[in-house]
This record gives C-alpha cells, structure tokens and sequence, in this order.
C-alpha cells in the first residue's frame, strides 16, 4: 500500500495569513493526488485534482503543486471558513490511501 | 440542494451486521463509481471499498475485505455497504462518495455527511 504523510499534523493561522501544507508519498503516485477539506459534521469536500487542478467551484484562493512523491497544497488567505481539517489522497493505485489529515486552527 | 444522505448507522455488538445505504439527492450515481470511506474516532479517513461506475468492478480494503460487501442499484440512485462480523475497530463515522468518473480511481468529488456506525 502507499503511505501519504502529511506535515504538519496541525497548525495555527489568523485571517489573511498564507499557508502551506504538505504531503509524501511513500512511493510515486504520478500527479494522482487530490486534497480535501473537513469540516466535522458536514460533507467533506474536493478542492485540488489531479496535484493542481481547482475544482470547479473551490475559491481560487486554494493551491496544489507537485508530483510523484512530494505535494503542496497552498492556501494564499486564509478566511474564516477554511478553518477546517484537510486531506491528501493518492488515486494512483488501490487501495486509494489517505495522509493522516492536518487540522488549520485560528491563532 | 444536491447531496448524498447515508443511513443505517447503528450500536451493534461485535460479530454483528449492519447494512448502510446512501441516496443521492440531485446528485447522480449512474454511471459514476462510489466508494464508501471512515473515519475512526481520533483517526484520520480510510478507503473501505469501491465500486465501479457500471457495478462490474469491486474492491476492498484488506482490513473488511471478506466481510464487507458493497453493491449498487442505479435505478434507485442508491449505494450499500453489508457490513457482517463487525468488530470494535470498525467503529467509525462511515461517508458514502462518489467518484468523479466510472473508475474506482478517480477522486471523490461527491460526498455526504456520514452515518455512524459504533460496534461496542
């Protein structure tokens, strides 16, 4: 199975601020990696396909960049309704793996 | 709204079984592969099994492969999950989810907001 590691497993931010989170393949996953916002109690949502392609929809303020083992998903502003826990997800192989989550919290 | 609502979640005793089902709501399931994914508690989310988007092709994580079963009926636009010899790590928030193409592969751009399911 693949192993996807998120950094780091929690943060602080305030409004406005610009964050970076990561995820590591434990093999390469090509550009098969997608990211997902939790928010608890509600549905989870699809934000970045495809390592770097927007869902139709996700604010433009939501980044993703890499391929084969290391990716970064990039929040350029950070609003008040991204505080919410997201997930990396590689679709390369089965069975589909998740990164263990990173939960942005506000400062 | 479009959305998918699960149900079927339940207190069970161990070596139980549950049957979960997801409708789709203005959300399509025909054609699309669905997965269904937990979330222990304090634990992250884990793929339990997928079918796909012309129910000819499923699979199963190692850990309910054997005793879970997952199947589809499009013409009522629902999703299930049998769930038999439950046991107390399979205690978890489930989420019903569709793919975003026929195959299992392909990310999951649709999802509800879970059924919980505690076997204790």
């Amino acid at each position: 199975d693949i192993q996807m590691t998120q950094s780091p497993s929690s943060m602080s931010a305030s409004i406005g601020d610009r964050v970076s989170i990561s995820c590591r393949a434990s093999q390469s996953v090509s550009s098969h990696l997608s990211w997902y916002q939790y928010q608890p109690g509600k549905a989870p949502k699809l934000l970045i396909y495809e390592a770097s392609r927007l869902k139709t929809g996700a604010p433009s303020r939501f980044s993703g960049s890499g391929s084969g083992t290391d990716f970064t998903l990039i929040i350029s502003s950070l609003q008040p309704e991204d505080f919410a826990i997201y997930f990396c997800q590689q679709t390369y192989s089965e069975p589909l793996t998740f990164g263990g989550g990173t939960r942005v919290e506000i400062k | 709204e479009a959305q998918i609502l699960e149900s079927g979640g339940d207190l069970v005793q161990p070596g139980g079984s549950l049957r979960l089902a997801c409708v789709g709501s203005d959300v399509i399931f025909s054609n699309y592969a669905m997965s269904w994914v937990r979330q222990a508690p304090g634990k992250g989310l884990e793929w339990v099994s997928g079918i796909s988007g012309y129910g000819g092709s499923t699979s199963y994580a190692a850990s309910v492969k054997g005793r879970f079963a997952i199947s589809r009926a499009d013409s009522r636009n629902t999703l299930y999950l049998q769930m038999n010899s439950l046991r107390v790590e399979d205690t978890a928030v489930y989420f019903c989810a569709r793919a975003s193409c026929s195959s299992t592969s392909c990310p999951l751009d649709f999802w509800g907001q879970g059924t919980l399911v505690t076997v204790s």
